[in-house]
C-alpha cells in the first residue's frame, strides 16, 4: 500500500527553527510537495521537489532523498502566523497526490 | 472571481438526500479534483477530471459522482448522503495532471453534515 508518514503535532518557540520531516511509501514518484494548511481553511503550496537536495524559498526550505523515501521541510525564524498542520503529499506513478495525515505546528511566544 | 470558489459553504443534510457541491475555477486549469479531509486523515482523492470531458476515480469515490462539460466547473453529487459522508470537500485544480509543478490549487471548501 501506499503510505505518508508525518508527526502528528509539533511544538516549536517564535524565532527558533523546526523541522518537519516526512517518510513516505508509494507506488512510484513524482515529486514531493508541501502545503500549508491554517485551521479552517484551504491548503497552500509551499515547496515542491523532485531531485535530492534542498529547495530554499524565504524561510520556508525543504529536502528530498528519494533513495530514503524521506523528505523534511525547514521554517525558520518562526513566526506566529506559522501556527498552522503542513501537509506532505506525494505525486505516484498515476499522477495523484498521496496525502499525509498533516503535522499541527504549535508556535509559542 | 478569482481563483475556485466553492458553493455551499457548509450544509446539513438529512440522510437519503441527493445533493450537489458546486466547484468553479477561473484560472483555466486543464484539471482538477474533488478531495474529503477528515480529522487524523490526509486528504483523500475523491474524483478527478484532467480535462474537461473525462473523468477518473480516485481512491475512495463510492457515492459519489462528477461531471466535466467544461473547464471551469466540475460538480460533486451524492446521490444518496450517508452519516459516513460527512466531511470538509476541497475542490482543487492544477494547469495540468502530469509531470513538472503542476501545484494545485484549493478551493475554500464546503463543510457537510449528513444526520
Amino acid at each position: 500500500g501506499q503510505n505518508i508518514d508525518q508527526p502528528t503535532e509539533m511544538t516549536a518557540t517564535e524565532g527558533a527553527i523546526v523541522q518537519i520531516n516526512c517518510t513516505y511509501q508509494t507506488s512510484g514518484f513524482n515529486g514531493l510537495f508541501w502545503y500549508q494548511q491554517h485551521a479552517g481553511e484551504a491548503p497552500t503550496f509551499l515547496s515542491y521537489n523532485v531531485l535530492d537536495g534542498l529547495e530554499e524559498k524565504g524561510r520556508f526550505s525543504s529536502f528530498l532523498s528519494r533513495s530514503k523515501g524521506y523528505s523534511y521541510l525547514l521554517l525558520k525564524e518562526l513566526q506566529m502566523k506559522d501556527s498552522a498542520s503542513y501537509l506532505c503529499a506525494v505525486r505516484d506513478s498515476n499522477y495523484q497526490l498521496i496525502w499525509g495525515a498533516g503535522t499541527k505546528l504549535i508556535i509559542k511566544p | 472571481i478569482a481563483g475556485i470558489t466553492q458553493a455551499p459553504t457548509s450544509q446539513i443534510l438529512a440522510a437519503g438526500r441527493r445533493m450537489t457541491l458546486r466547484c468553479t475555477q477561473d484560472m483555466r486549469h486543464n484539471a482538477m479534483y474533488w478531495y474529503r479531509q477528515d480529522l487524523g486523515l490526509g486528504l483523500r482523492l475523491i474524483h478527478y477530471s484532467n480535462t474537461a470531458g473525462t473523468t477518473g476515480k480516485g481512491e475512495v469515490p463510492d457515492g459519489y459522482s462528477v461531471s466535466r462539460a467544461n473547464t471551469d466547473d466540475f460538480p460533486l453529487t451524492l446521490a444518496s448522503a450517508v452519516p459516513s459522508q460527512t466531511s470538509v470537500y476541497f475542490c482543487a485544480s492544477s494547469e495540468g495532471s502530469g509531470s513538472g509543478y503542476n501545484e494545485q490549487f484549493f478551493g475554500p471548501g464546503t463543510r457537510l453534515t449528513v444526520l
